[in-house]
C-alpha cells in the first residue's frame, strides 16, 4: 500500500530535549516536505527536499532541521525545541514538482512541548 | 509575496444545502490542487487543475479554475453529514513550483 509513514504520532516533551519526528514513503517520490499546523495559520511549510542530499528552507525553518540520505526518509529534526514548537506536523511526499505534483500526507504528528 | 486568500474561513449548513469556497491568487498559477482535511486526520488530494478555464466533477463536488489561472472554487451540491472537514486549495506557482496554500474553509454539516 502507498503510503507516508510518520513516527511517533504523539510526543509530549521538555524544552531543550532534542527529539526526531521520522517520515518514510514508499512511493520512490523525489520530493519531500514537512509542514506545521497551527489553528488560524493553515498548513506552513518548514523544509523541503527535491531529491537525496537536497534540502531547502520553506517559509518557517527556524528552529528545525532536516536530512535526506535516502529517497525514502526525510526526518525532522528539532535540536532544542520550544513551547512555540507545540504543533501538529505532517511530512508529505509527492512524485517530483513538474508533474504529479499530488501530495500524499503522512497521518500527522502532535507534538507538545512544555 | 505569492499568497493564495480562501474564503469563507468557517461554513455552517444544514445536511442537504449547497456549500462553495473560493481561492483567490495573487499571481498566476501553472495549476491548483485542493485537498479534504477531516477533523483528527491528514490533508487528502481531492483533484488538480491545470487548464485555464477548467471545470471538473466527482459526483456532488464541482471544480473550476478560472480564466486567468488566479481563482478557482469548489461547490458540494446537497451537502451530507460525510462532507464535514476543512477543504484546502494549493497552487503551484513561479519557478519553483512551489505548493502555496490557502487558508482552509472549515465545513460543518447539521444533520
Amino acid at each position: 500500500e502507498a503510503q507516508v509513514t510518520q513516527n511517533p504520532r504523539y510526543l509530549i516533551t521538555v524544552t531543550g530535549k532534542k527529539l526526531t519526528v521520522t517520515c518514510s514513503q514508499n512511493m520512490n517520490h523525489e520530493y519531500m516536505s514537512w509542514y506545521r499546523q497551527d489553528p488560524g495559520l493553515g498548513l506552513r511549510q518548514i523544509y523541503y527536499s527535491m531529491n537525496v542530499e537536497v534540502t531547502d528552507k520553506g517559509d518557517v525553518p527556524e528552529g528545525y532541521k532536516v536530512s535526506r540520505k535516502e529517497k525514502r526518509n526525510f526526518p525532522l529534526i528539532l535540536e532544542s525545541p520550544s513551547p512555540n514548537q507545540t504543533s501538529l506536523y505532517f511530512c508529505a511526499s509527492s512524485f517530483n514538482i513538474l508533474e504529479n505534483t499530488e501530495a500524499f500526507f503522512g497521518q500527522g504528528t502532535r507534538l507538545t512541548v512544555v | 509575496g505569492q499568497q493564495v486568500m480562501q474564503i469563507p474561513q468557517y461554513q455552517h449548513v444544514q445536511e442537504g444545502e449547497d456549500f462553495t469556497t473560493y481561492c483567490n491568487s495573487s499571481t498566476t498559477l501553472s495549476n491548483i490542487q485542493w485537498y479534504k482535511q477531516r477533523p483528527g486526520g491528514h490533508p487528502v488530494f481531492l483533484i488538480q487543475l491545470v487548464k485555464s478555464g477548467e471545470v471538473k466533477k466527482q459526483k456532488r463536488l464541482t471544480f473550476q479554475f478560472g480564466e486567468a489561472k488566479k481563482n478557482s472554487s469548489l461547490h458540494i451540491t446537497a451537502t451530507q453529514t460525510t462532507d464535514v472537514g476543512t477543504y484546502f486549495c494549493a497552487g503551484q506557482a513561479g519557478n519553483n513550483r512551489k505548493l502555496i496554500w490557502g487558508l482552509g474553509t472549515s465545513l460543518a454539516v447539521n444533520p
